[in-house]
């Protein structure tokens, strides 16, 4: 399975733009990238996801780059609810929803 | 709707004990699965069902069972448990095999003495 590489850890400040990076240099054509986030003491929760254009729904958006091997998420404006650690996941095309979870970026919020 | 459900939200186990954790979903989905999370860790994929009477091994399934005799119901068993499977399980659905979207439990902490 292709990887994704993340920063252990991001911090930002509330009502502030943060953009979460990860890196899928091994992504194959037809890997889609997701993204789930987990809060404390919560299962993971569906953020986003995409295959080549960018996208854009209520909780975030998310840019790919041209070649592929790289994407970020984008919170427009971080609460202290966005507190929480953030997976970027390639799933294979066509597969079964056997998510593969790397250890994430955790992103503290400062008020 | 519930979502996904899962029982018990705690349990403590001594080794070599058995037990089930049970997951339920109300959305009547195909796909479902269980995960492991251990401390600092991301999750990994024990067993996964795409529908009523199919189930197949993930990526960790050793010492774990499942089965899938009803849509709603996911239950994954611990034949003999160990210290080393002491974690906090989640158990996930989504639409079929090729939703975008899972929907995850509130997950199971064991405790295996």
């Amino acid at each position: 399975d292709a990887k994704t590489t993340q920063p252990n850890s991001m911090e930002s400040n509330e009502e502030e733009p943060v953009h979460l990076p990860c890196n899928h240099s091994t992504i194959s054509g037809t890997d889609y990238i997701h993204w789930y986030r987990q809060l404390p003491s919560q299962g993971p929760e569906y953020v986003i996801h995409g295959l080549t254009s960018n996208v854009n729904n209520r909780m975030a958006s998310l840019a790919i780059a041209e070649d592929r091997k790289s994407s970020t998420l984008i919170l427009h404006r971080a609460t202290l609810r966005d507190a929480a650690v953030y997976y970027c996941i390639l799933r294979p095309g066509g597969g079964a929803q056997k998510l593969v979870f790397g250890q994430g970026t955790r992103l503290t919020i400062n008020p | 709707n519930a979502g996904v459900t899962q029982t018990p939200k705690f349990q403590v186990l001594k080794t070599g004990q058995s037990m089930t954790l049970q997951c339920a979903q109300d959305m009547n989905h195909e796909y479902m699965s269980w995960y492991r999370q251990d401390p600092g860790m991301g999750l990994r994929l024990i067993h996964y069902s795409v529908g009523a009477g199919i189930t197949d091994q993930g990526e960790v399934p050793n010492g774990y069972n499942v089965s899938r005799s009803t849509t709603e119901d996911f239950p994954l068993r611990l034949l003999s448990a160990a210290p080393s499977q002491t974690s906090v399980y989640f158990c996930a659905s989504s639409h079929d095999s090729y939703q975008e979207t899972q929907y995850f439990g509130p997950g199971t902490r064991l405790l295996v003495l």
